[in-house]
């Protein structure tokens, strides 16, 4: 699976979109964009994933460059709740390699 | 639906001592998974089953790890002996066949004293 690179902690006020990006510049043709999410003290969720159309579900907004190199992925009204580390995956096959993540911290 | 399912929830042993986690996947789910996750990190994998098969054990210590599924449901992971270096959180999780979203337990969080 292609490297993924993400910033490693970011702020967002209540309320407003959060917009978190990420890097995966050597992905490869096959590979989906998948993002989770790992509320503290509980396992990793599915939020959403892509391979080279945006995508929107009841969650967020996923957001692809043409190129593929790189994504975004958009809570649109960010919320307290949505405070967690969100792990942006590159993947070819049935295997999740996770990073570090970013850690998304929502200011009241 | 019950999501997936992991005891115990946190358990402490002192390092030689032998551990056993237990994972029950939401039902139907014919791929389990297991992952340790180290403090700071995102998850690894250590084994992923398809029904009673282990396909994929690349990343699991063989000499002190194991694990099982025997019915092709329940899945149990087992550390003899423990040490040290394995205090970590150990997550569960299982997908359905044809579908990619992996959903995953609350972990074990294991202490090694």
């Amino acid at each position: 699976d292609a490297k993924t690179t993400q910033p490693p902690s970011m702020d967002c006020a209540e309320g407003r979109a959060a917009n978190l990006p990420c890097n995966h510049s050597t992905i490869s043709g096959n590979e989906y964009v998948y993002w989770y999410r790992q509320i503290h003290s509980q396992g990793p969720q599915y939020i959403i994933h892509g391979l080279k159309n945006n995508e929107t579900n009841e969650m967020a907004s996923l957001i692809i460059t043409e190129d593929r190199k790189s994504s975004t992925l958009i809570l649109p009204h960010a919320t307290l709740r949505d405070t967690a580390v969100y792990y942006c995956i590159a993947r070819g096959n049935e295997k999740l390699t996770f990073g570090t993540g970013t850690r998304l911290t929502i200011i009241p | 639906e019950a999501g997936v399912v992991q005891s115990p929830r946190y358990k402490i042993i002192e390092k030689k001592q032998p551990v056993a986690f237990w994972c029950n996947p939401i039902s139907g789910h014919n791929t389990l998974y297991w992952y340790l996750q180290n403090l700071g990190q995102g998850p690894e994998l250590l084994i992923r089953y398809e029904n009673e098969e282990a396909v994929d054990d690349s990343q699991l210590p063989k000499d002190r790890f194991s694990a099982e599924r025997l019915k092709g449901v329940d899945s149990t992971l087992k550390i003899q002996p423990a040490e040290l270096g394995d205090s970590a959180v150990y997550l569960c999780a299982s997908s359905l066949e044809g579908q990619r979203e992996q959903f995953f337990g609350p972990g074990t969080r294991l202490t090694v004293l």
